[in-house]
């Protein structure tokens, strides 16, 4: 049973562009969340979802960052017009039902 | 507020010393709390998942217990491969959506042979 996916792995992007980090939850895994891992941070909640249903959105911040979990295909956290202080390393989880979280190796985004 | 602290921030062992890892909460009722490992440029690793007072679980040379107010992860005679960074983590049961964790910051453990 392959583990939670997400890619890229690492991600440049400029200030003003768009980055979109991708995963793909375990198998039978229908709950997926989003965390955020700034240096010498904690863990940051950001997003909760189930298929095509955001169930929690509230350490997202308001502009900028969208997420989605489509009924097919990975789930999206999306990123508008990137700012220096988005850089961090994105780390995504999965669980069959709302409780111990599997995660993925994380995408870290640079922006220059 | 929920919160989790963790201590110490950093932890040095020689290979065969015994020691414990602090992890203090407060939450709106505890749904879980769980153990992860974290090794440089990787997801954390679960380990644990505990959600009564009393309970103890174990795996290797890691056992972890759990109290109304915390949790200690007990390394016994470590060996250099158990270095990483343990994260803390608890899931509330009231409030929002149940379903995210709220991670400390955790222990950053370093085993020299």
């Amino acid at each position: 049973n392959a583990g939670v996916m997400q890619n890229p792995r690492h991600l440049v992007r400029r200030r003003g562009q768009e980055a979109r980090l991708r995963c793909s939850p375990m198998k039978g895994h229908s709950h997926v969340y989003w965390y955020r891992q700034l240096p010498e941070e904690g863990l940051k909640f950001m997003v909760y979802l189930q298929k095509e249903n955001i169930i929690d959105e509230s350490g997202m911040p308001k502009e900028r960052f969208s997420a989605e979990f489509p009924k097919e295909g990975p789930s999206i956290l999306r990123i508008q017009q990137v700012v220096r202080g988005d850089s961090a390393a994105y780390f995504c989880a999965s669980s069959p039902a709302p409780d111990e979280q599997y995660f993925g190796p994380g995408t870290r985004l640079t922006v220059t | 507020e929920d919160q989790v602290t963790q201590s110490p921030e950093a932890l040095r062992l020689q290979e065969g010393e015994s020691s414990s890892l602090n992890c203090s909460y407060t939450v709106s009722g505890l749904r879980g709390l769980f153990w992860y490992r974290q090794d440089p440029g990787k997801g954390p690793e679960f380990l644990f998942t505990l959600y009564s007072a009393g309970e103890e679980k174990e795996k290797e040379r890691l056992k972890a217990t759990l109290t109304k107010k915390e949790s200690f992860l007990h390394i016994t005679a470590p060996k250099p491969e158990d270095s990483a960074t343990y994260l803390c983590a608890v899931q509330a049961r009231y409030g929002g959506s149940q379903g995210n964790l709220i991670f400390g910051k955790g222990t950053k453990l370093s085993v020299k042979p």
